[in-house]
């Protein structure tokens, strides 16, 4: 079956970087995208970007524009998103999920990885 | 910056019938935005329900569906049962990028 697993919950003072490592498995990594998503306390989900794992093109949500990169490693089937000038707003729980390009359709979701950004 | 609005929390009687929807601050929805829907309940990820407007996922129960309602992506929950209590989100394509509604609650009662 499909599975996303992502990497541990991580802490982090603001300024510095944080690199979310999301491992696929149970379909075929290059066929298929994949979108981060963040959900911060208390709060609604917020969509940040997607990769395609096929040829590597990204769209990225205007408002991290600069700050975020998504990666894939094919070798491994393990998607990445780095976020840098980590803020207190940046706090919140990390999905990555499977995505089909065409219909725009989001499948399955990884488990989810808190980040807090606290001094 | 786009917005995407829901209700915020809707409540249905076991049994019943309660139908959410979404809108778009840029105008009608159509299916060229291929809403999807979303189940989440707290402590979980979100768990997928419906792709392009109507589509279901295999794992979706057959009392959810999708629909396009007054220029809105509408999802219907009939013969609610208890465990569909939870946070509802709709996503919607704007040409590459994606945005999430605000969320409805639904509460069974």
């Amino acid at each position: 079956q499909v599975q996303l697993v992502q990497s541990g919950a991580e802490v982090k003072k603001p300024g510095a970087s944080v690199k979310v490592s999301c491992k696929a498995s149970g379909y075929t990594f290059t066929s298929y995208g994949i979108s981060w998503v963040r959900q911060a306390p208390g709060q609604g989900l917020e969509w940040m970007g997607w990769i395609s794992a096929y040829n590597g093109n990204t769209n990225y949500a205007q408002k991290l524009q600069g700050r975020v990169t998504m990666t894939t490693d094919t070798s491994t089937s393990t998607a990445y998103m780095e976020l840098r000038s980590l803020r207190s707003d940046d706090t919140a729980v990390y999905y990555c999920a499977r995505v089909v390009v065409v219909p725009a359709a989001i499948l399955d979701w990884g488990q989810g990885t808190l980040v807090t950004v606290s001094s | 910056q786009t917005v995407v609005t829901q209700e915020p929390s809707l409540t249905v009687s076991p049994g019943g019938t309660v139908t959410l929807t979404c809108a778009s601050s840029t105008g009608a929805v159509t299916s060229g935005y291929y809403p999807n829907w979303f189940q989440q309940k707290p402590g979980q990820a979100p768990r997928a329900l419906i792709y392009s407007t109507s589509n279901k996922h295999s794992w979706t129960p057959a009392r959810f569906s999708g629909s396009l309602l007054g220029g809105k992506a509408a999802l219907t929950l009939s013969g609610v049962q208890p465990e569909d209590e939870a946070e509802y989100y709709c996503l919607l394509y704007y040409g590459g990028a994606h945005v999430f509604g605000t969320g409805t609650k639904v509460t069974v009662l």
